[in-house]
């Protein structure tokens, strides 16, 4: 199947310090998603980067996207407490009709 | 506030109960889905309909029945579930787009606990 897999699974930092955590996929893909989750709660979307696309910045996110090595990574600056959450990097299925999500990294921040 | 709601926002049932997931979208939108979360799993996609018709059935047990009336509203039927099914129901809905699949918005999602 064409899952995203992030990386590392679980991330824990300093309020200030940054955060990356990467996604690796399979299969060729028109864009890669990155959603964050609040425990027990819905799936906010942050940022679509498109196949033609290198890098995206919305705020303190920053995406990057390497088709050649079919990964991605997300960058969260400057981190908050606020942003302690779980991350998930999601592609396209093949038939293009949905969106195959990873098993996510789980960032905490402390103050 | 994403433009999706679900209801109920928890619900306990008993393995003979039925019971129904309701989910409604403000946004215009034309697709509209079902994933199912469980503890240390990735999300699983359930049910996808696209212009009101099912699109994609990903091997879903016929316990869970899905109703789509309208592109607004979507449902989730259930009937004899199995403890393994308790888990976290999200619904999410998107415009179907040329080229891709477009932005996901989902609801906040139905816990369901099987007893």
């Amino acid at each position: 199947s064409q899952q995203g897999e992030e990386d590392p699974q679980a991330l824990s930092i300093q309020e200030g310090e940054n955060a990356t955590m990467n996604c690796s996929y399979k299969t060729s893909i028109n864009n890669l998603q990155w959603y964050r989750q609040n425990s027990g709660r819905g799936l906010v979307h942050l940022i679509l980067i498109r196949s033609n696309e290198r890098e995206k910045h919305s705020g303190r996110l920053r995406v990057t996207l390497d088709t050649s090595k079919k990964s991605s990574s997300l960058l969260i600056t400057a981190s908050r407490a606020a942003d302690t959450a779980s991350y998930f990097c999601a592609t396209d299925n093949q038939a293009g009709t949905a969106l195959i999500f990873g098993k996510g990294t789980t960032l905490s921040v402390s103050s | 506030e994403t433009g999706v709601t679900q209801t109920p926002r928890h619900l306990v049932m008993g393995m003979t109960n039925k019971k129904s997931l309701k989910c409604e979208q403000h946004l215009g939108h034309n697709a509209m889905y079902w994933y199912k979360q469980s503890a240390k799993k990735p999300l699983e996609l359930m049910f996808v309909y696209s212009l009101e018709e099912r699109v994609e059935n990903n091997s879903v047990p016929s316990r869970f029945s899905p109703e789509c009336p309208n592109s607004s509203h979507l449902f989730l039927h259930l009937h004899t579930l199995q403890p393994e099914d308790s888990a976290l129901y999200l619904c999410a809905s998107s415009q179907v787009v040329r080229g891709g699949t477009d932005t996901q918005y989902f609801g906040p999602g139905t816990r369901l606990t099987v007893l």
